[in-house]
């Protein structure tokens, strides 16, 4: 079983558009981080979370860690070519400090 | 230049055959891990090591062994691969115990035949 869900698996979206990616645990988590992979290369962080409810922007792109630190979500509003990637979310359940990895969300924009 | 490489990027072998596989970070991170990346799968955790001569299994660590007799290297050997081994592995090291973040190396996509 996968500790950290995430949803969607793939996204095809224009130019322009807004989405939201997922990650779901039935797990707390101390912080939970967002990785983007572009193909060829290895992922690369793009924020951690840490405090429960906060949320952090980085420019379009809005993270947000669940009230119980068991899910977090990634907002990108106006989608661009550049956005294209994979996300993935990781985390090291509590009590651990080995980080583990959703399956991520294959995100497509095209121009 | 400084950071984490892999070597090699691509390898080819055939079954049966003993393959290491290279990561090293220039940092001094404590933390250096291994996953690899399967479609389906995501990234899945093979083994850690939390210092120097420190290693521990993680998810799927069968058919592989690693050493770290130095903090900067930690070497993944298989065996003897099988074609289940076909897949792209990544090293990453992290400076503290938290491990939010980590740094990836480019990877080394190995093909068994």
């Amino acid at each position: 079983t996968q500790l950290l869900e995430q949803s969607p698996q793939f996204l095809s979206i224009q130019e322009g558009e807004n989405l939201t990616v997922y990650c779901n645990s039935s797990s707390v988590f101390s912080s939970l981080q967002w990785y983007r992979q572009e193909p060829g290369e290895g992922p690369v962080l793009l924020v951690t979370v840490v405090t429960g409810g906060e949320v952090k922007k980085l420019k379009r792109l809005t993270f947000q860690f669940g009230d119980a630190r068991k899910d977090s979500s990634l907002h990108i509003t106006a989608a661009q070519p550049g956005d294209t990637g994979l996300y993935l979310c990781a985390g090291a359940p509590g009590g651990s400090y080995i980080p583990t990895f959703g399956r991520g969300t294959s995100l497509i924009v095209h121009p | 230049d400084a950071g984490i490489t892999q070597s090699p990027r691509y390898k080819i072998t055939e079954t049966g055959r003993q393959v290491t596989l290279m990561c090293h970070q220039t940092w001094s991170h404590s933390y250096m891990f291994w996953y690899r990346q399967d479609l389906g799968h995501g990234l899945r955790l093979i083994y850690y090591s939390a210092a120097a001569d420190i290693t521990d299994k993680g998810e799927v660590p069968d058919g592989y062994v690693v050493s770290r007799s130095k903090t900067e290297n930690f070497p993944l050997t298989l065996e003897s691969a099988t074609r289940s081994q076909t897949s792209v592995y990544f090293c990453a090291s992290s400076a503290d115990r938290d491990n939010e973040k980590l740094f990836f190396g480019s990877g080394t996509q190995l093909s068994v035949l």
